[in-house]
């Protein structure tokens, strides 16, 4: 196990709506990186937090958004939901900034847009 | 255009053979590659890390080896077993920015 934790495991939301992913990274791990990974396909990275701070962002429109707070979790929130926004979700921890640091992971979340 | 590829079509080895894997990249100049694990419904698990002045890494049954002329990396498991039956990806990153952009994947079945 990693220790990095995500909730909810599962979640079904309808067009339109708001969702907010959560994620608790290891404790020392001062960097969260969120992806988005659709069936079949790599992760897509979609942005990365350090101390506290956005540091890169991917290819994603401004309805993702994202906050980390001083207890080593952090929050992935995508407003005005689509249906291409079904995928795994997955938060991963390190102790520095993405390339050069192994990423830990969460098991992710299921999130299902009806 | 950038990209990664890795072997869509599963790779199929008999337990005890060793399995390769292959990462190949156009139009990246990776600082760093790394390779994870995963399996269904689960994250990916970090396996090593090479970096662009090394040419191969090993930890355990584990051998991973960096070409920038080819613009390839392979991914070695010696002795392999069944429990060795997973998805394995690939991911680059660039000293231009921290973010990493993955490969799709190879699914890697072992067969007793």
């Amino acid at each position: 196990e990693t220790g990095v934790t995500q909730s909810p495991t599962h979640l079904i939301k309808t067009r339109g709506q708001q969702v907010t992913l959560r994620c608790s990274s290891q404790s020392g791990h001062n960097t969260v990186s969120w992806y988005q990974q659709a069936l079949g396909q790599g992760p897509q990275f979609i942005f990365q937090y350090y101390r506290e701070e956005e540091n890169g962002r991917g290819n994603f429109p401004p309805r993702f958004s994202g906050l980390q707070f001083p207890n080593y979790s952090s929050e992935l929130n995508v407003n005005a939901l689509e249906l291409d926004d079904s995928a795994l979700y997955l938060c991963a921890s390190s102790l520095g900034l993405a390339g050069d640091y192994e990423q830990y992971f969460g098991p992710g979340t299921r999130l299902t847009v009806t | 255009s950038q990209k990664i590829e890795q072997n869509s079509e599963a790779l199929n080895i008999q337990e005890g053979k060793t399995a390769t894997l292959t990462c190949n990249y156009t139009n990246y100049s990776p600082a760093y590659l790394q390779w994870y694990r995963q399996d269904p419904g689960r994250g990916p698990v970090f396996l090593l890390l090479i970096r662009e002045n090394e040419k191969e890494k090993r930890k355990e049954r584990l051998k991973v080896t960096f070409d920038t002329t080819l613009k390839q990396s392979l991914f070695h498991i010696t002795a392999s077993q069944p429990a060795d039956s997973a998805t394995y990806l690939c991911a680059l990153g660039e000293d231009s920015n921290y973010q990493l952009i993955w490969g799709a994947g190879t699914k890697l079945i072992i067969k007793p």
